[in-house]
């Protein structure tokens, strides 16, 4: 399966705290992308990094990926009680047509 | 305006009815899916349809049958539902030509439970 899978699969934490997701896949990507899903709704797309890129900053949320490692993690800074959602990676892999696969996704919890 | 639109939102039903779900983009995109999500929330693809052609059948149960009648539309039709089939299910699109962003757009979700 291509399917990533993130870590850890709960985090709680204070507002103004950071809060740092992992996500890993197992085979060569075109890009990975983390989208945010609060509950009961649709997800929602926050970043895309590709391939060939390490980092990239988008406001309070930092992205690296480290394709040697097959490893993403998102960092969201200075959290506020409106970043509780569950956050997913998702990879578009090289030779997969037109499809994301998502991972497990991790809920965060930001507490006032 | 809302840009994917899924319809209805709730649906409850008992095991053997059919029932379908319709989705409605207003983006322009090219490009249409099915997700499931379980109560576990792990999101897995369904089908995939590019300009009205089915380009991805995920080992979907064939009681499962999409059908795009146009490249803005894609619904889902289920038969003979079962207790498993109970999921939120979400349409999403993106587009397909140069300026593909790689940008999946979701639906709020069709929450089905087979009872």
């Amino acid at each position: 399966s291509q399917q990533g899978e993130e870590d850890p699969q709960a985090l709680s934490i204070q507002e103004g705290e950071n809060a740092t997701m992992n996500c890993s896949y197992k085979t060569s990507i075109n890009n990975l992308q983390w989208y945010r899903q609060n509950s009961g709704r649709g997800l929602v797309h926050l970043i895309l990094i590709r391939s060939n890129e390490r980092e990239k900053h988008s406001g309070r949320l930092r992205v690296t990926l480290d394709t040697s490692k097959k490893s993403s993690s998102l960092l969201i800074t200075a959290s506020r009680a409106a970043d509780t959602a569950s956050y997913f990676c998702a990879t578009d892999f090289q030779g997969g047509s037109e499809k994301l696969v998502f991972g497990k996704g991790t809920k965060l919890t930001v507490n006032p | 305006d809302t840009a994917v639109s899924q319809t209805p939102k709730y649906l409850v039903t008992q095991m053997g009815n059919d029932k379908s779900i319709k989705c409605e983009q207003n983006l322009g995109h090219d490009t249409m899916y099915w997700y499931k999500q379980d109560s576990k929330k792990f999101l897995k693809i369904m089908f995939s349809y590019n300009n009205k052609e089915l380009i991805i059948n995920e080992t979907v149960p064939n009681r499962f049958s999409p059908k795009s009648p146009d490249k803005a539309h894609l619904n889902l039709h289920i038969n003979s539902l079962e207790l498993g089939d109970s999921a939120v299910y979400f349409c999403a699109s993106r587009r397909s030509d140069l300026l593909n962003t790689g940008e999946l757009f979701f639906g709020e979700g069709s929450r089905l439970t087979v009872l």
